[in-house]
């Protein structure tokens, strides 16, 4: 497979609820791009961490956070949860560099959060 | 309007019929543009980069029109393997760690027997 590992790979949480989903990036990568992927839809780019800065982020509100650790694991973290934020989350590993083109991105299996 | 756009499917289709989905994106400064293939509850896997010179895979043949914005992908010789939903995405940065994929909504293409 891929290398890229998530966990859990299933959830379920309570409206207001917090939670912290992970991400082991694929040996020798350095940067982990996390997805929002709704129900019928494409994947959303929720942010980016290189080499343990956040590096780029998309249209989410900021109760949507992360880290990203000495090893490049990764965490995304949802605050005050709320209906729509029910969907598959992917995380994806590549290795990037000052100049020139990350490599390409390998997604982990996901995890599908239901919030109730 | 979405920066990626395509026909979202589904598209049945027989065994060994040839299959053409057609996507456009907004963003003229776009750097590398891909198709990946997602089966249902999967994560999205690879399937081709996608040239300018156009660019083939076996049964799979990918085009790019930077002037128009339009990326294409055919597959020939549909098999009931190809069902799956096919994803237009397009790279928007590049350079240091600037690898933001932006996704289509995707087609789902089911092959009949």
């Amino acid at each position: 497979e891929t290398g890229v590992t998530q966990s859990p790979t299933h959830l379920i949480k309570t409206r207001g609820q917090q939670v912290t989903l992970r991400c082991s990036s694929q040996s020798g990568h350095n940067t982990v791009s996390w997805y929002q992927q709704a129900l019928g839809q494409g994947p959303q780019f929720i942010f980016q961490y290189y080499r343990e800065e956040e590096n780029g982020r998309g249209n989410f509100p900021p109760r949507f956070s992360g880290l990203q650790f000495p090893n490049y694991s990764s965490e995304l973290n949802v605050n005050a949860l709320e209906l729509d934020d029910s969907a598959l989350y992917l995380c994806a590993s590549s290795l990037g560099g000052r100049t020139g083109r990350n490599t390409e991105a390998f997604f982990g299996q996901g995890t599908r959060l239901t919030v109730v | 309007r979405k920066e990626v756009e395509q026909d979202p499917g589904p598209f049945n289709v027989p065994e060994g019929a040839t299959v053409a989905f057609n996507c456009t994106y907004s963003n003229s400064a776009s750097q590398s543009f891909f198709w990946y293939r997602q089966d249902c509850r999967k994560e999205p896997k690879l399937l081709m980069s996608v040239y300018s010179s156009g660019n083939e895979d076996g049964r799979f043949t990918a085009q790019l029109n930077r002037a128009s914005q339009y990326i294409s992908l055919l597959i020939r010789d549909s098999k009931l393997s190809d069902s799956a939903t096919y994803l237009c995405v397009v790279n928007r940065g590049y350079g240091g760690a600037t690898n933001k994929l932006i996704f289509g909504t995707g087609t789902l293409l089911a092959v009949q027997p």
